[in-house]
């Protein structure tokens, strides 16, 4: 079936240090794929998102791109901040013939930045 | 205003025991979903309802029984708790199914002793 596998974290970096969270895909149709974050105690939050190949999705600095030929959809972002210590899930969507909306994720990865 | 709004927050009981997690939606969406965040962070689709139907149900042992009484709610009841069933359990919503947003509530964490 479908899957989702991102970096082991946890990822510490310090403030302004550039950030990378590997994510690739097992799928067999064309599926839709997103980064969400988490902060602490609270819920996933979409932070972008990315429908067809080549397309980039971008939010608060962060970007990532779909890569159909490597199935990948690598997390960046150029300078990062205190703020941005989360949890960050990536997913991908179920269109199977049934197109319930089923996001399968990534076993999540948990980034510190230290000031 | 809360987009997706989930009671209680926290939920500390008894192996054996039944218990309700409520979940409410105010965005006029017609699908709603549950997941369960184990201790590793792992998230994992349980249900999800559209217009009061169920359109998924993972496997997920039958003591585990949402219930939709209108599009804005998607309550799960949980007969005979066991200790696996610690957990933090997450209510979304979505427009519709497949589309390409899901909204998410803060979450419910499950403890059983």
């Amino acid at each position: 079936g479908d899957s989702v596998t991102q970096m082991e974290g946890p990822v510490t970096l310090s403030e302004e240090a550039f950030l990378t969270i590997n994510c690739t895909y097992t799928a067999t149709g064309y599926p839709s794929l997103f980064w969400y974050v988490q902060y602490p105690g609270e819920g996933l939050q979409l932070l972008l998102k990315a429908t067809k190949a080549d397309d980039k999705g971008s939010n608060k600095g962060f970007e990532a791109t779909y890569r159909k030929e490597t199935t990948s959809f690598h997390l960046e972002k150029g300078s990062v901040q205190v703020s941005d210590s989360a949890v960050y899930f990536c997913a991908l969507s179920d269109i199977g013939s049934s197109n319930t909306g089923k996001l399968i994720f990534g076993q999540g990865t948990t980034l510190q930045v230290k000031p | 205003d809360t987009a997706v709004s989930q009671t209680p927050k926290y939920l500390v009981t008894q192996m054996g025991n039944d218990k309700s997690i409520k979940c409410e939606q105010n965005l006029g969406h017609d699908t709603m979903y549950w997941y369960k965040q184990d201790s590793k962070k792992f998230l994992k689709i349980m249900f999800s309802y559209n217009n009061k139907e169920l359109i998924i149900n993972e496997t997920v042992p039958n003591r585990f029984s949402p219930k939709s009484p209108d599009k804005a709610h998607l309550n799960l009841h949980i007969n005979s708790l066991e200790l696996g069933d610690s957990a933090v359990y997450f209510c979304a919503s979505s427009q519709f199914p497949g589309s390409n947003e899901q909204f998410f509530g803060p979450g419910t964490r499950l403890t059983v002793l």
